[in-house]
């Protein structure tokens, strides 16, 4: 079956950096995407990764292992505005979306 | 900016009542999508659209229908509403011809069958 797998939940502190992680088995790959979600919001795009490596942009890193079937969300000089759920997903073989449940990134004073 | 509207953000419906979720984009988008979103799950895709009249289920379609008889629109429609049909219903819509273009989602709509 199709799995994606991220932490439940994490705490961080204001000012400094988070990494989420995001494992997955899927059949077939064509690309993982991070999005982040505000309580009661729609989700909105973080980053696409579809080759090995480390994407940036500003504050925010994407990392992809295909051959590990990992990925990882960074998140540098932490805001309490980053409070939010980050959801990974994939592209599947079908080109079909598969997410994860979602992590909830609480950020402390 | 990409714009997803839904017709509702909070409804409470009676089981066995018919129930229409409407959402509209207005970027002359091809691919929409519907989605739920219940707590420890992931987002769950209930049918999704690629053109105008084609509708293609999802991985959970049971108890659900969809129409698109417009671009802009993708209305979803629960036939005979139950209880389990409670959750937090999303629509996104994505622009054709590269699956790795990113969905824009709209605000979302609770829907509470009581």
């Amino acid at each position: 079956g199709q799995n994606i797998d991220q932490p439940t939940e994490m705490t961080a502190t204001e000012g400094a950096i988070v990494q989420i992680n995001c494992t997955y088995q899927t059949s077939g790959f064509n690309g993982l995407f991070w999005y982040q979600q505000h309580a009661g919001e729609a989700p909105t795009f973080l980053s696409y990764n579809v080759l090995d490596g480390l994407e940036e942009k500003g504050r925010f890193s994407s990392f992809l292992s295909r051959s590990k079937g990992y990925s990882y969300l960074l998140l540098k000089e932490l805001q309490m505005k980053d409070s939010a759920s980050y959801l990974c997903a994939v592209l599947d073989s079908n080109y079909q979306l598969i997410w994860g449940a979602g992590t909830k990134l609480i950020i402390k004073p | 900016d990409v714009k997803v509207t839904q017709s509702s953000r909070y409804l409470v419906k009676r089981t066995g009542e018919k129930v229409f979720l409407e959402c509209v984009q207005d970027m002359d988008h091809e691919n929409m999508f519907w989605y739920r979103q219940d707590p420890g799950l992931g987002l769950r895709l209930i049918y999704f659209s690629y053109d105008v009249k084609m509708k293609e289920k999802g991985d959970i379609p049971e108890g659900y229908s969809v129409s698109r008889e417009k671009k802009e629109r993708f209305s979803l429609i629960l036939e005979s509403a139950s209880t389990n049909q409670t959750s937090m219903y999303l629509c996104a819509s994505r622009l054709g011809g590269g699956e790795a273009n990113e969905q824009f989602f709209g605000p979302g709509t609770r829907l509470t069958v009581l």
